[in-house]
């Protein structure tokens, strides 16, 4: 079964352009997470989707969001980027249902972006 | 709220030597944990996991034991390789219905031959 992947790899914008980022589930999982991983604050959830909703989110200002397809993919999008955005960009995919015990997540390679 | 504290790093070893790195968790309900590795360059791969109190995981010689009573889940190897180099992050996730992990602060580990 093929893991989890995150399109691009690695990105370099400039500060004020927006950004979006891809990744695909473990084929049959419904649950996407993302992530942002840096040097100074570690590891933070910014948000779950499942079945195309929202359903949890991390502390992150408004011009964080995401979405989910109907395949289950998600995209997360930041727009006006600042020099503190630069960060790894991780997605992580569970098997969870709608109710009941969470699953074990999954992660991606992440998206190395650089906000210049 | 949820948070996990971890070992400061980083920890450098020589191989063959016995790993032990401490996690200790506070969590509101009924957490599941996890350790996870991250190598250089890559993404988080999991590494165990433990769902239940007096649960013991285990993969690839590390394992971890939930104990409830200590708040506890310390990885252990017998005898590290070279090979265990990596960063390793202890989490937690609310069981129920709450996809969010919450990660310690990870703990950067070196083998030395």
């Amino acid at each position: 079964k093929a893991g989890v992947t995150q399109t691009p790899r690695y990105l370099i914008k400039t500060r004020g352009q927006q950004v979006t980022l891809s990744c695909s589930p473990i084929s049959g999982h419904r649950s996407v997470s993302w992530y942002q991983q840096t040097p100074g604050q570690g590891l933070q959830f910014l948000f779950e989707y499942f079945s195309e909703t929202q359903r949890n989110k991390g502390n992150f200002p408004g011009r964080f969001s995401g979405r989910q397809f109907s395949n289950s993919r998600s995209e997360m999008n930041v727009s006006t980027l600042e020099l503190g955005d630069s960060a790894l960009y991780l997605c992580a995919s569970s098997s969870t249902g709608l109710a009941g015990l969470t699953g074990t997540q999954y992660f991606g390679p992440g998206t190395r972006l650089t906000v210049l | 709220g949820d948070s996990v504290t971890q070992m400061e790093g980083p920890v450098t070893l020589s191989e063959e030597a016995f790993l032990t790195i401490n996690c200790t968790y506070t969590a509101t309900g009924y957490p599941s944990l996890f350790w996870y590795v991250q190598y250089p360059g890559e993404g988080l791969q999991l590494l165990l996991k433990a769902t239940k109190a007096d649960d013991k995981g285990s993969n690839k010689g590390f394992e971890a034991t939930y104990r409830k009573e200590t708040t506890s889940f310390h990885l252990e190897k017998g005898s590290v390789q070279v090979s265990d180099s990596a960063v390793y992050f202890c989490a937690l996730t609310d069981i129920f219905g709450n996809e969010k992990l919450t990660f310690g602060t990870g703990t950067r580990l070196t083998i030395i031959p």
